[in-house]
């Protein structure tokens, strides 16, 4: 069974705080991605990452930077967090491969609250 | 970059009716999925097409990848409230690399 996990569902913090948001796929996965969802926004690519130590920016890099020290392991940080990140952030993994299983898959995602 | 025009863009419709949703592109991919996304979660994957011409079901879901390669629709049939949701269509162009989502279709559904 697939599955990706994300370090929390929900997350208070303040203006200029780091900030850290953990993904961890068990599938093997070469690619992983990081996206934010905003009303009538849709899904918007920050950063995604095709290998490890590789990583390219998405669409709204801006304010974020992202790490991959291991395969399974994707982490997306806020240097210093402003009220406008506040945001569903969506994580996902993908293979290389054309089965069921290389397919796209997402965390559950994460809530953060910046105040 | 690619775009897909997913729509309608919301659904109000009467539980047991049926529900059509597309997606087109002005490019072609050579795979399609279709997701659902609960409020608060994630989108879970509901099924993926590989090939051209390709209708597959899930339960009361159906969703068929156009034979032109630029576009795909999904059908449920006899709504019921659990369905209610956002549906997001997404095309790859590739084996590998990133995916280009619609902007999702929310569904509504009145008991």
């Amino acid at each position: 069974d697939v599955k990706v996990t994300q370090s929390s569902r929900y997350l208070v913090k303040r203006t200029g705080e780091k900030v850290f948001l953990e993904c961890v796929q068990d599938m093997d996965h070469e690619n992983m991605f990081w996206y934010r969802q905003d009303p009538g926004l849709g899904l918007r690519l920050i950063y995604f990452s095709y290998d490890v130590k590789m990583k390219e920016k998405g669409d709204i890099p801006e304010g974020y930077s992202v790490s991959r020290e291991k395969k399974e392991r994707f982490s997306l940080i806020l240097e210093s967090a402003s009220t406008n990140q506040t945001s569903m952030y969506l994580c996902a993994s993908r293979g290389t491969g054309l089965s069921i299983t290389d397919t796209q898959y997402f965390g559950p995602g994460t809530r953060l609250t910046v105040l | 970059g690619q775009q897909l025009n997913q729509s309608p863009q919301s659904m109000f419709i009467q539980e047991g009716e049926d529900v059509s949703m597309n997606c087109t592109s002005s490019s072609i991919f050579n795979t399609w999925l279709w997701y659902k996304q609960d409020p608060g979660e994630g989108p879970v994957l509901l099924i993926a097409l590989y090939k051209a011409g390709e209708l597959t079901s899930n339960g009361r879901l159906t969703a068929q990848f156009g034979i032109t390669r630029k576009d795909s629709f999904l059908n449920i049939s006899a709504s019921i409230p659990s369905d209610v949701g956002i549906y997001f269509c997404a095309g790859q162009l590739t084996n590998a690399g990133k995916s280009t989502f619609g902007d999702g279709t929310t569904l509504t559904v009145k008991p």
